[in-house]
């Protein structure tokens, strides 16, 4: 398995707080991704990291910002939790190599009530 | 940018029997790669795909790129084949960056 990790496994938190979930990669994977799953949504990327401090916006980046400080960990940060930000989240890694796939961490369950 | 379909979006199959889930895609792409979410929620790479066909097992996928859709195909299939199957298609040529298909949800029944 890739050695991915996602921290916390399981938050619940009120609306207006902040919340930061973390994502470690044992791998040293240039990419890293997070990616929000809602049912009747799919999988939706929020943003992406290409690099150390390279990191861009993806579909539903509203709401959330990232940071990329070391190779190893992507975090996203939910500014001010809302109720429409109760999801699952998981984080992603890939390499530059052709034939790099995707692979996921297991996820981590937010409810903000 | 890039839409992804998926098709059908719900299949229940008797254990044994053969199924093609299909993902297409509006604009051409370098990299289309599968993906199995089983009931536990863990997402497992199944293919990477931008063309071609590959087989791994019971599983294969043929991408035809130049037609923009890719073809899962599940033989002899199993109760553990269970789960959601998602394709993936990089947004933007060169960038890394994946878009996801909205899934097919597969039941395989004893």
């Amino acid at each position: 398995d890739a050695g991915i990790t996602q921290s916390p496994r399981h938050k619940v938190t009120e609306t207006g707080t902040p919340v930061t979930l973390r994502c470690h990669q044992t791998e040293n994977h240039r990419y890293m991704y997070w990616y929000r799953q809602d049912p009747g949504h799919g999988l939706r990327l929020i943003h992406y990291s290409y690099g150390v401090k390279d990191t861009d916006k993806g579909e539903v980046s509203d709401g959330y910002s990232v940071s990329r400080s070391k190779t190893e960990d992507f975090l996203l940060t939910l500014e001010s939790a809302t109720s429409s930000q109760t999801s699952v989240y998981f984080c992603a890694i890939s390499g530059t190599a052709d034939n790099s796939p995707l692979h996921f961490g297991n996820g981590t369950r937010l409810t903000v009530t | 940018g890039i839409q992804v379909e998926q098709s059908p979006p719900d299949l229940i199959l008797q254990e044994g029997a053969n199924s093609t889930l299909r993902c297409n895609f509006s604009d051409s792409v370098n990299n289309l790669q599968w993906f199995h979410q089983n009931p536990w929620g863990q997402l497992i790479n199944l293919f990477y795909i931008p063309s071609g066909t590959k087989q791994n097992g019971r599983l294969s996928a043929t991408t035809v790129a130049t037609e923009r859709y890719s073809l899962l195909y599940i033989s002899s299939s199993q109760t553990t084949d269970s789960g959601v199957y998602f394709c993936a298609v990089e947004w933007t040529s060169g960038t890394y960056k994946y878009i996801f298909g909205t899934g097919t949800r597969l039941k395989v029944l004893a």
